[in-house]
C-alpha cells in the first residue's frame, strides 16, 4: 500500500506571498490531518479533514485554510506569508474518527520565508 | 485542555544502557496513547500505541504501558543502539478529533 506522499518538499517564499502545498492520503484512509512543525519543536494542529469538511481547527488564523478532496487527497493553503510560517508542514492520514487508529505522516513540505 | 507533557532532552546514552522517556497527559475521558519517532530530515513514524488502561504497546524493543491512576505512558528500551537515535514523541487521541503531541525528545545513542 502506498504511503502519504506530500509536494513538494522544499519551498521558498516571499513574505506576503501565498502558498499551496498538496498530500495524497494512504489508500483506504478518508482523514487528513495538517500539522505545522517548527524547528525543535512538536507538531502543532492546524486542522483536520474528514469526508471534505472541516472537522476541527487548532489556534491557527483564518489564512491557514484547506481542502479535502473526492479522492480523499488534500490542500493546505496559506495567505499573506509571514517569516514565523517558515516551518516544516507535515500531512497525516488516517482511516477514520475512532481514537484507536493512528496516524501515517508523510515526509513533510520545508516551507522557508524570506 | 488535552495535553502531553514529555521529560525535556537532549537524552544522551551510551549503547546498550537502560532508555526511558517519560510521557505524562492531561485529558478527561479515556485517550488513546502513542509513541512516535522522528529521524533527521523525516516525517513521523508510529512507534507503538495501546488504547486502554494497563495494555503495554511494545515494538521494535520499546515498550510503554498506559498508567491510568497516574496518566503516564512512560517509554522504555532495555538494551538502546545507535540506531536508536532519534526525537521522540509521545501523542494522544481521542474519538472524533486530531491527534496532540508532546514536545519531543532528542535521543542521542553513543557507540
Amino acid at each position: 500500500e502506498t504511503g502519504v506522499t506530500q509536494s513538494p518538499t522544499h519551498l521558498i517564499k516571499t513574505r506576503g506571498q501565498q502558498v499551496t502545498l498538496r498530500c495524497s492520503s494512504q489508500s483506504g484512509h478518508n482523514t487528513v490531518s495538517w500539522y505545522q512543525q517548527a524547528l525543535g519543536q512538536g507538531p502543532q494542529f492546524i486542522f483536520q479533514y474528514y469526508r471534505e469538511e472541516e472537522n476541527g481547527r487548532g489556534n491557527f488564523p483564518p489564512r491557514f485554510s484547506g481542502l479535502q478532496f473526492p479522492n480523499y487527497s488534500s490542500e493546505l493553503n496559506v495567505n499573506a506569508l509571514e517569516l514565523d510560517d517558515s516551518a516544516l508542514y507535515l500531512c497525516a492520514s488516517s482511516q477514520g474518527q475512532n481514537r484507536d487508529y493512528g496516524y501515517t505522516f508523510g515526509s513533510g513540505t520545508r516551507l522557508t520565508v524570506v | 485542555g488535552n495535553s502531553v507533557t514529555q521529560m525535556e532532552g537532549p537524552v544522551t546514552l551510551s549503547e546498550e544502557a537502560f532508555l526511558t522517556i517519560n510521557c505524562t497527559y492531561t485529558a478527561t475521558g479515556y485517550p488513546s496513547l502513542f509513541w512516535y519517532v522522528q529521524y533527521p530530515g523525516e516525517g513521523l513514524q508510529l512507534l507503538l500505541k495501546a488504547t486502554k488502561a494497563d495494555d503495554k504497546g511494545s515494538n521494535k524493543g520499546f515498550e510503554a504501558t498506559y498508567r491510568k491512576e497516574t496518566t503516564s505512558f512512560h517509554l522504555e528500551k532495555g538494551s538502546v543502539q545507535v540506531s536508536d537515535s532519534a526525537v521522540y514523541f509521545c501523542a494522544l487521541r481521542y474519538n472524533n478529533n486530531d491527534m496532540r503531541f508532546g514536545a519531543g525528545t532528542r535521543l542521542t545513542v553513543k557507540p
